[in-house]
């Protein structure tokens, strides 16, 4: 899978959106990027997956750049419940040919605090 | 229950002894994935289950470290001769295991480890 870098920590105030960044520059062209979060003591939570096109979901927003080498994960009204470690994950898919993994391979991520 | 349940949640153990982890995954998914997470990291893969059998065991860390999965659904994470460094949050998740698939994959909440 291609590496990630995100930035170890931001803060955002309540209520604000929150725009966390990832660049993937060495993403292949059947690689898909998602996105988990991670509460304290908790385990990770999936929040939404792209591959080209910009997604939406309940969640969250994914924008992806034209070149796939970056992309902003958007909170439009974060919370203080949105205080969580960010993931951003580059993934090929399943070959399901028994001996293919379909592991996560995740980095340290973005620490995001949610200030009232 | 409609997550992936891990038990215990908890487990003080003395050095060089044996333990054994719980992972109960999503009734259904016939893929079944093992992480570690030491503190102030992301979760690193373990294991991987397709069905009974472990398609993937390459982030088993030493042969102290063994899973099962003898009827497809519930597994069992086994550590023998705990080590001090074995002292982790032990997440399981699990997924549909569709061919070809890009899946998303559903965390349980942890089994926290701690080796005196």
């Amino acid at each position: 899978d291609a590496k990630t870098t995100q930035p170890p920590s931001m803060d955002c105030a309540e209520g604000r959106a929150a725009n966390l960044p990832c660049n993937h520059s060495t993403i292949s062209g059947n690689e898909y990027v998602y996105w988990y979060r991670q509460i304290h003591s908790q385990g990770p939570q999936y929040i939404i997956h792209g591959l080209k096109n910009n997604e939406t979901n309940e969640m969250a927003s994914l924008i992806i750049t034209e070149d796939r080498k970056s992309s902003t994960l958007i909170l439009p009204h974060a919370t203080l419940r949105d205080t969580a470690v960010y993931y951003c994950i580059v993934r090929s898919p399943n070959p399901y040919s028994g001996a293919g993994s379909y592991q996560l391979t995740f980095g340290k991520g973005t620490k995001l605090s949610v200030i009232p | 229950g409609a997550g992936v349940s891990q038990t215990p949640s908890n487990k003080v153990t003395e050095k060089g002894k044996y333990v054994e982890l719980r992972c109960d995954p999503i009734s259904g998914h016939t893929a079944l994935y093992w992480y570690r997470q030491s503190l102030g990291q992301g979760p690193e893969f373990l294991i991987y289950f397709q069905g009974t059998g472990a398609a993937d065991d390459s982030g088993l860390p030493n042969d102290r470290f063994f899973a099962v999965r003898p009827e497809g659904s519930v597994s069992t994470l086994k550590i023998q001769r705990t080590e001090r460094g074995d002292s982790a949050v032990y997440l399981c998740a699990s997924s549909l295991g569709l061919a070809g698939g890009y899946e998303t994959q559903y965390f349980g909440p942890g089994t926290r480890l701690l080796v005196l």
